[in-house]
């Protein structure tokens, strides 16, 4: 089952303008990752925000977490378009102390940055 | 470092017959997921292994699909008899100790 869910399902953009992607769940996490996907390729990781974070930067990204509403935001400022893409949110939560983490996958916002 | 290898890259096939993935996953990296993608929709997890052993397969059809790890390293995925709901990309994934997940490009699995 899906954990996350992302909203919108789909974005169309300027360049130059900025994107906010949300994403809600369900359940308590460990932290809470961002994916990018291009078209016919893996997932690629963007950022990682933990449970007790809530608010994260990295480049022309910004993440924000808020754990009382179970829900995060991806913004992207100053869009190209080469930020094209498919973005997935992910909650991390464990499974036992020797095992990895699961990771549960949303259903992702299609964005496109119109040149 | 390599990224996580995959192959076949794409695959057709009849349903009722047999298919294998093959995974490569990151040198060192002790846990190894596969994940199931339909089009549209986010990755679904399949199976999830901790160096040879199995963490999670609850979302796995046992049925059709079987995975293993045996060496702790290189993974195999297969489905046998496939049905035209198995038409999705297969991704791999691997994960080093505290590290985000690394994917390889899948396999895209076409089922007629």
């Amino acid at each position: 089952s899906q954990q996350g869910e992302e909203d919108p399902q789909a974005l169309s953009i300027q360049e130059g303008e900025n994107a906010t992607m949300n994403c809600s769940y369900k359940t308590s996490i460990n932290n809470l990752q961002w994916y990018r996907q291009n078209s016919g390729r893996g997932l690629v990781h963007l950022i990682l925000i933990r449970s007790n974070e809530r608010e994260k930067h990295s480049g022309r990204l910004r993440v924000t977490l808020d754990t009382s509403k179970k829900s995060s935001s991806l913004l992207i400022t100053a869009s190209r378009a080469a930020d094209t893409a498919s973005y997935f949110c992910a909650t991390d939560k464990s499974v036992n102390n020797n095992a990895g983490n699961m990771l549960t996958f949303g259903g992702g916002t299609r964005l496109m940055v119109k040149p | 470092e390599a990224g996580v290898a995959q192959s076949p890259r794409y695959k057709i096939i009849e349903k009722r017959q047999s298919v294998a993935f093959w995974c490569n996953p990151i040198s060192g990296h002790a846990t190894l997921y596969w994940y199931q993608q339909i089009l549209g929709q986010g990755p679904k997890l399949l199976i999830q292994f901790q160096n040879n052993g199995v963490v999670d397969d609850s979302q796995l059809p046992k049925d059709r699909f079987s995975a293993e790890r045996l060496k702790g390293v290189d993974s195999t995925l297969k489905i046998q008899p496939a049905k035209l709901e198995d038409s999705a990309v297969y991704l791999c994934a691997s994960r080093g100790q505290n590290s985000p997940l690394h994917f390889g490009n899948g396999t895209r699995l076409t089922v007629t």
